[in-house]
């Protein structure tokens, strides 16, 4: 069964600080793996996403790092801020299909 | 750019009844899927179409979950007898394609509570 598992399932960060989310995949056919942040009351909204030829990404606070040996990927959220706090998921898609599989979500508060 | 429609946007509905949902994607968007996220868990794929044609429906309950769309625009996602545990948001996507990744936008949802 094609999983992504994701933690933790709930992160405190003090605003300023470094949020960090982790997921591992199984699936070695894999090969993109997007993150998406989701406000109460509103769909998921892609944030970034990253294909495991590169090992990092980064797209203004926001930066994927990826293992590809480790099946692992992460998100870090730099200077986090109280208008980051949301709920979380990394996904990952089959080659050939957008269909996504996601993990069960991280819900991240920034505390002021 | 007009986002994903779907409607209602909330539901309230006793066991074995039936319901309806209904989605709008964004023009020209030749892809779209229903997904359903139970409270606490990330969205799990329901159906995927390619225009009016469907692509994946392997997690679909067939017995009792229908979905079609017609024309290859609108979606309506069915539920007959509704059960408990089919408490949960049913969110809406679509895409440009569907071979390789891109990207989905998703609509807001519709929370049904089976009571």
């Amino acid at each position: 069964q094609q999983q992504v598992k994701q933690s933790p399932q709930s992160l405190i960060v003090q605003k300023g600080g470094i949020s960090i989310i982790n997921c591992a995949y199984e699936n070695t056919a894999f090969d993109y793996f997007p993150w998406y942040q989701q406000f109460p009351g509103k769909g998921p909204a892609l944030l970034i996403a990253i294909r495991p030829d590169v090992s990092e990404k980064k797209e203004g606070r926001f930066t994927i790092s990826f293992n590809k040996s480790a099946k692992q990927f992460s998100l870090h959220i730099m200077d986090s801020q109280p208008g980051d706090s949301a709920t979380y998921f990394c996904a990952a898609s089959n080659p050939g299909y957008s269909t996504l599989t996601f993990g069960k979500g991280t819900m991240l508060l920034v505390s002021p | 750019e007009a986002g994903v429609a779907q409607s209602p946007r909330y539901k309230i509905i006793e066991k074995r009844q039936s319901v309806a949902f209904w989605c709008n994607p964004i023009s020209g968007h030749a892809t779209l899927y229903w997904y359903q996220q139970i409270l606490g868990q990330g969205p799990k794929l329901l159906i995927q179409f390619q225009n009016n044609g469907v692509v994946d429906d392997s997690q679909l309950p067939k017995d009792r979950f229908s979905a079609e769309r017609l024309k290859g625009v609108d979606s309506t996602l069915k539920i007959q007898p509704a059960k408990l545990e089919d408490s949960a948001v049913y969110l809406c996507a679509s895409s440009l394609g569907y071979r390789g990744f891109t990207e989905a936008f998703f609509g807001q949802g519709t929370r049904l509570t089976v009571v």
